[in-house]
């Protein structure tokens, strides 16, 4: 069974702090991830996407992947209360599969 | 550009009827999924198609479920008959075949079965 694990959470941090969201994968074939964000009753967003190991960056976002590891993050520098929702990390499984296995979600809180 | 179009976006109805949940890809897109979502079991992949043909419906939770793709821009699932455990946000995703193809999801159908 191939499978993404995010610890649910609720993680809280402060306005202005760093906001670290983590992700294990089981297939170690798996080669692209990606983080979606989820506000409360709307559609899962693309956030970014990654398949190297290391880092990347797009704004305040930057996405971590290590594949010896199997391991994939995704940070948030200078948090604000607008980032609280649910992230959902997903990897595309080896195989040739063009589906996603999703993780259940951080949910992320911000506070003031 | 146009997203992800589903109808209707929510769905009321009584054990026993029959469910149709409609799904409209980006354009270009040639792969489609349909997922539920429930706060117990998560975001689920039912089933997922190329080129308007299904290729994996192992998570198509049984019979009661089916699902069509008769043209590039049209899918449908059903739900025959509904049972109040289908209760649930169906969501339906687009993706293009180039990689890392990252999937766009339409904004979901709130379905309540009671």
């Amino acid at each position: 069974q191939k499978e993404v694990e995010q610890n649910s959470g609720p993680l809280s941090v402060p306005e202005g702090a760093i906001a670290s969201l983590n992700c294990t994968y089981s297939d170690r074939g798996s080669q692209s991830f990606f983080w979606y964000r989820q506000y409360s009753g709307k559609s899962p967003e693309l956030i970014m996407f990654i398949y190297s190991n290391g880092d990347k960056e797009d704004g305040r976002f930057t996405a971590q992947l290590n594949k010896a590891s199997q391991y994939v993050s995704l940070l948030i520098r200078d948090s604000q209360p607008s980032d609280s929702a649910t992230y959902l990390c997903a990897g595309r499984p080896s195989g040739g599969y063009n589906k996603l296995i999703f993780g259940a979600g951080t949910r992320l809180a911000v506070h003031p | 550009d146009a997203g992800v179009i589903q109808s209707p976006r929510h769905e009321v109805t009584e054990m026993g009827q029959e469910v149709t949940l409609r799904c409209k890809p980006i354009s270009g897109h040639d792969y489609l999924f349909w997922y539920r979502q429930t706060m117990m079991r998560g975001l689920e992949l039912l089933i997922y198609f190329n080129n308007n043909v299904p290729i994996d419906d192992s998570g198509m939770p049984e019979d009661r479920f089916s699902a069509k793709m008769p043209n590039a821009s049209f899918s449908t699932l059903k739900i025959q008959p509904s049972e109040p455990r289908d209760s649930a946000v169906y969501f339906c995703a687009s993706s293009f075949r180039g990689p890392p193809q990252p999937q766009h999801f339409g904004d979901g159908t709130r379905l309540s079965i009671l």
